[in-house]
């Protein structure tokens, strides 16, 4: 399983938008690249999943660069609500067990 | 269609005692797994389950802990004689299948303190 690295915290403003970049020198070529939100005292959330490219959904977008070595987590105007840990993970389909880092901590300010 | 439901979601255990952790998977889904997560720390894989299975145990301690997910009702993952080192929030997940493409759904976790 590749091993992920990403910043430990982050601060923005009510508005903008964060970018997260996750780093995994030694991705597979079947894994894929998931990320996950967790609020306090709850368990993580799916956000988004992808394997190339650009990847968008109603929450977040998700770029890869061709050589899949990184990718960043991109959330658009960002808000109080969206203060969390945010968790790359990669795996591939005979992946079974998630594997967390620490993740990174996002704090919105108003 | 309801959630991953976990229970207790708070849990005060002594040095010495059992503490009994039940996760019922969301409607449809067959396979379990359990993570544990201490303070200021990503979740921590501890086993994964399907009906009647065992499927990975890798990321369990070998003595005082064991799961089960049994055909009927919630799955368990039991912990004797607790420690204070076993004071975590321990949340449980369910899929539909497997694989590293499919999503997993957390429940809200368990916490809980040993004194």
């Amino acid at each position: 399983l590749a091993k992920t690295t990403q910043p430990i915290s982050m601060d923005s403003y009510e508005g903008q938008e964060v970018n997260i970049t996750c780093s995994h020198n030694n991705i597979a070529t079947n894994d894929y690249i998931t990320w996950y939100q967790q609020f306090p005292s709850q368990g993580p959330r799916f956000i988004i999943q992808g394997y190339k490219t650009k990847v968008t959904n109603e929450v977040a977008s998700l770029f890869i660069p061709a050589d899949r070595k990184s990718s960043t987590l991109s959330l658009p105007r960002v808000s109080l609500s969206d203060t969390a840990v945010y968790y790359c993970l990669v795996g591939g389909d005979n992946t079974d067990k998630l594997i967390f880092g620490t993740g990174t901590r996002l704090q919105v300010f108003p | 269609n309801a959630g991953v439901m976990q229970n207790p979601r708070h849990l005060v255990r002594r040095r010495g005692q059992e503490a009994r952790l039940r996760c019922s998977p969301m409607k449809g889904h067959s396979h379990v797994y359990w993570y544990r997560q201490l303070p200021e720390e990503g979740l921590k894989f501890m086993v994964y389950l399907q009906k009647e299975n065992i499927i990975d145990e890798s990321g369990m301690p070998k003595e005082r802990f064991s799961a089960e997910f049994p055909k009927e009702g919630p799955s368990i993952l039991r912990i004797q004689q607790v420690v204070r080192g076993d004071s975590a929030a321990y949340f449980c997940a369910s899929s539909p299948r497997t694989g590293g493409r499919n999503e997993q759904f957390f429940g809200p976790g368990t916490r809980l303190t040993v004194l």
